[in-house]
């Protein structure tokens, strides 16, 4: 089973608004990674936040975790056209091997 | 520098025959993973390797599938008879380091598609 949802599933914004994407998990995490997927492509890294880390800053990305809640949020000022991709989440477990948990995604669509 | 190298990028099979998706990791990295991504889905894992060792098997399923990633030359995905069912977008990411899992670079993928 996926470790990360993320909500919302679907979103649609103008461009210079900003996109907030939430993200839940299950388990105790390592830390929790972000990634952009244009269509057809392959996914790129955004940003890692550790689990003793409660904010974190790139550029126009602001990723927050709440340990205690079990969540995560990815928010992007000020979007652009560029931005239409799909985000996902994804966790490292404390224990066991370490590999990347997937969520389902959340598809971003940036009207101009 | 060049980045994970995944072929092919398409590859149209049969019912019944095999696919085999090649990956080569960055300059560098020693570990591959391997997902499964279903059409408008997350990716799913599938398998952990490093050269010459399988270190996490559990999202393989339990027939039909093996990967490997030798000492010289890329990691391979096998599909053995392969079914409608297998069609899908499979990524290969490599990592450099182990214990800390960090940033994962991905492939463009391979999207094998099942007659």
């Amino acid at each position: 089973s996926q470790q990360g949802e993320e909500d919302p599933q679907a979103l649609s914004i103008q461009e210079g608004e900003n996109a907030t994407m939430n993200c839940s998990y299950k388990t105790s995490i390592n830390n929790l990674q972000w990634y952009r997927q244009n269509s057809g492509r392959g996914l790129v890294h955004l940003i890692l936040i550790r689990s003793n880390e409660r904010e974190k800053h790139s550029g126009r990305l602001r990723v927050t975790l709440d340990t205690s809640k079990k969540s995560s949020s990815l928010l992007i000022t000020a979007s652009r056209a560029a931005d239409t991709a799909s985000y996902f989440c994804a966790t490292v477990p404390i224990q066991g091997a370490q590999k990347l948990v997937f969520g389902q995604g959340t598809r971003l669509t940036i009207n101009p | 520098n060049a980045g994970v190298m995944q072929n092919p990028r398409h590859l149209v099979r049969r019912r019944g025959q095999e696919a085999r998706l090649r990956c080569s990791p960055m300059k560098g990295h020693s570990h591959v993973y391997w997902y499964r991504q279903l059409p408008e889905e997350g990716l799913k894992f599938m398998v952990y390797l490093q050269k010459e060792n399988i270190i996490d098997e559990s999202g393989m399923p339990k027939e039909r599938f093996s990967a490997e990633f030798p000492k010289e030359g890329p990691s391979i995905l096998r599909i053995q008879q392969v079914v409608r069912g297998d069609s899908a977008a499979y990524f290969c990411a490599s990592s450099p380091v182990t214990g800390d899992a960090g940033e994962l670079f991905f492939g463009e993928g391979s999207r094998l598609t099942v007659l």
